[in-house]
């Protein structure tokens, strides 16, 4: 089955704009959590979302957003960028939590490169 | 909240020895802690995993161990190899996945 689908791949923007970047999970998965990838900072974690429901959030200003659609298909939004705001932006999906083996496995995307100028 | 902390930032070995990772959590109520690999230019793939419940797990060279008392778990890799190269990342988990910082491993051949 299709992987953890991430686009667009690349991207440039200037200081002051927004971007909006897009997750389609694995077919069957209706979670989608967003982390952010930044050398030596390792994986931050952004938010979680499950129908359609922000489940969790980390530690971000109110400028990074996110929903989720019916389908499980998720986006994030990030407003009034800033030069620190460029990083992979790094979405995965799983069944969602639970006992079941497997059901908290995150399976990541290729990620979102943001440039900010 | 959760915090994960990971040691050491880097680690050189020579092909064939082991290598060792180490995680410390804070939060007592994490049950679920996963190791992934991620390969330069690559996502991260989820390489080995643990329970709570459980102190020991070994798929083939890897294996993890989990220290509830103390809340530290480690990964090790027996006999490396050049393709174990890679940044390794901890993470734990009650109802979000929270990542250490990562260790760039890199074997000697």
């Amino acid at each position: 089955k299709a992987g953890v689908t991430q686009t667009p791949r690349y991207l440039i923007k200037t200081r002051g704009q927004q971007v909006t970047l897009s997750c389609s999970p694995i077919s069957g998965h209706r979670s989608v959590s967003w982390y952010q990838q930044t050398p030596g900072q390792g994986l931050q974690f952004l938010f979680e979302y499950f129908s359609e429901t922000q489940r969790n959030k980390g530690n971000f200003p109110g400028r990074f957003s996110g929903r989720q659609f019916s389908n499980s298909r998720s986006e994030m939004n990030v407003s009034t960028l800033e030069l620190g705001d460029s990083a992979l932006y790094l979405c995965a999906s799983r069944a969602w939590t639970g006992p079941l083996p497997g059901a908290n496995v995150l399976t990541f995307g290729a990620g979102s490169r943001l440039t900010v100028l | 909240g959760e915090n994960v902390e990971q040691h050491p930032s880097t680690l050189s070995v020579q092909e064939g020895d082991s290598a060792v990772i180490k995680c410390t959590y804070s939060d007592s109520a994490s049950n679920y802690f996963p190791w992934y690999k991620q390969e330069l230019g690559k996502r991260p793939q989820l390489i080995i995993d643990i329970r709570s419940n459980v102190g020991e797990k070994k798929d083939q060279r890897i294996a993890v161990t989990l220290n509830k008392t103390a809340k530290h778990f480690s990964l090790h890799i027996t006999e490396t190899q050049p393709e174990d190269s890679a940044v390794y990342f901890c993470a734990a988990s009650k109802n979000k996945l929270v990542f250490g910082a990562g260790t760039i491993l890199r074997v000697k051949s």
